[in-house]
């Protein structure tokens, strides 16, 4: 299995663009978390979806933030419009429900300038 | 949500000596995980030790837990440069998700 994968894995976008990040989970699990993760406030869960159904999105920052999972196999997060505060790095992870420990991906490098 | 709390922030020890980390947690658990993060990587999963267990081994990783307390560690025996790296300890949510606290960065000297 190739993991948890991620694109891109850099992006460099100005400010008020539209940013979307994607992740493919690894075939099997059935439930996938989107984190961001900065110096100042660490590993932050964003949102995390159960068989593509989202559960839980009060971590999502605000309404310029949406996520979605059309399918088993694919969830993308979207930033619109970007602004310099969202530059961080990005992980998805994914788990089978019941078995324990995360897989994460190598994550997404926002720089919004 | 609980969040773990690792102690301490940093820590820079000999290659061959031992390394301890703390983790401190709020509310009650089901389970706590330990995870490394490497420079430029995501996090991987360690190991992980239930509510009702004290202590658990996997090869040099030795982890404690005292639901009294609501603390645990994370001991790393023998260490080597490889072990160099951040170290988050995660407590689970009743909603199944789980909280990492802001992690240990762990250097080992040559």
């Amino acid at each position: 299995d190739a993991g948890v994968i991620q694109s891109p894995r850099h992006e460099v976008t100005e400010m008020g663009q539209e940013v979307t990040l994607r992740c493919k989970p690894i075939s099997g699990h059935n439930s996938l978390f989107w984190y961001r993760q900065t110096m100042m406030r660490g590993l932050e869960l964003l949102i995390y979806f159960n068989n593509n159904v989202p559960i839980d999105d009060s971590g999502m920052p605000e309404d310029r933030f949406s996520a979605k999972m059309p399918n088993a196999s694919f969830s993308t997060l979207k930033i619109q419009p970007s602004e310099p505060r969202d530059s961080a790095v990005y992980f998805c992870a994914s788990r089978l429900t019941g078995v324990y420990g995360y897989t994460f991906g190598s994550g997404t490098r926002l720089t919004v300038v | 949500s609980q969040q773990g709390e690792e102690d301490p922030q940093a820590l820079s020890i000999q290659e061959g000596e031992n390394a301890t980390m703390n983790c401190s947690y709020k509310t009650s658990i089901n389970n706590l995980q330990w995870y490394r993060q490497n420079s430029g990587r995501g996090l991987v999963h360690l190991i992980l030790i239930r509510s009702n267990e004290r202590e658990k081994h996997s090869g040099r990783l030795r982890v404690t837990l005292d639901t009294s307390k609501k603390s645990s560690s994370l001991l790393i025996t023998a260490s080597r440069a490889a072990d160099t790296a951040s170290y988050f300890c995660a407590t689970d949510d009743r909603d199944d998700k789980i909280i990492f606290g802001k992690g240990t960065r762990l250097h080992i000297l040559p």
